[in-house]
């Protein structure tokens, strides 16, 4: 089975752009979360979905959102880019059924620099 | 607030030697814990988990881990190291019934022949 697929694999932006990052998940998963990890850290959650719902959110500006897709698949948007933001971010799949902590299976990154 | 401490930034050891990892968390409840394996410019690999039951824990490529609930710790151990395990090592525990995961900064393994 193919795992946690994320598009694409390496961008650069400059200041002030916005990007739109996409990531499929595990078939038969329904959630999808969203890291972000700057070099030499460990990753940080951004966002949770599922059901195209948010479950979750973490401490992030309002420059970040995301969405659902009927097909699970799942979009981080990040507008006004500030150099800040260069990282690697990370999709992850869990089957998100129920309300209780499921385990969660990673994409390979994306890699954004802004310059 | 919950947070995981990896206290080794970076670990040398040589190939067959043994290691040990160490974690600690705070949390208030029974955590779920995880650890995570990061080769250079890729994602993250399960390794193994605690979320209930047997403290000592199997995972993937030897790798085992022991939840002790007393130090608040889950250390990362392996008996013999091979050459392919040099990547960064992550710690991480989810609060109860979310998915979220807290991440440690991670530990840096280098293996020497």
């Amino acid at each position: 089975d193919a795992g946690v697929t994320q598009s694409p694999t390496h961008l650069i932006k400059t200041r002030g752009q916005q990007v739109t990052l996409r990531c499929s998940p595990i078939s038969g998963h329904k959630s999808v979360s969203w890291y972000q990890q700057v070099l030499g850290q460990g990753p940080q959650f951004i966002f949770q979905y599922y059901e195209k719902e948010e479950r979750g959110r973490g401490n992030f500006p309002d420059r970040f959102s995301a969405r659902q897709f009927p097909n699970y698949s799942s979009e981080l948007n990040v507008n006004a880019l500030l150099l800040g933001d260069s990282a690697l971010y990370l999709c992850a799949s869990s089957r998100g059924e129920t309300e209780s902590t499921d385990t969660q299976y990673f994409g390979p990154g994306t890699r954004l620099t802004v310059l | 607030a919950q947070s995981v401490t990896q206290p080794d930034i970076h670990i040398t050891v040589s190939e067959g030697a043994s290691l040990e990892l160490r974690c600690n968390y705070s949390y208030g409840a029974t955590p779920y814990l995880f650890w995570y394996v990061q080769s250079p410019g890729q994602g993250l690999q399960l390794l193994l988990k605690y979320f209930s039951g047997d403290t000592l824990v199997q995972g993937i490529k030897g790798f085992e881990a022991e939840f002790k609930r007393s130090q608040s710790s889950f250390n990362l151990r392996k008996p013999s190291v091979h050459w392919s395990d040099a990547a960064e090592y992550f710690c991480a525990v989810a609060p109860y019934n979310t998915d979220k995961l807290i991440f440690g900064t991670g530990t840096r393994l280098q293996v020497f022949p």
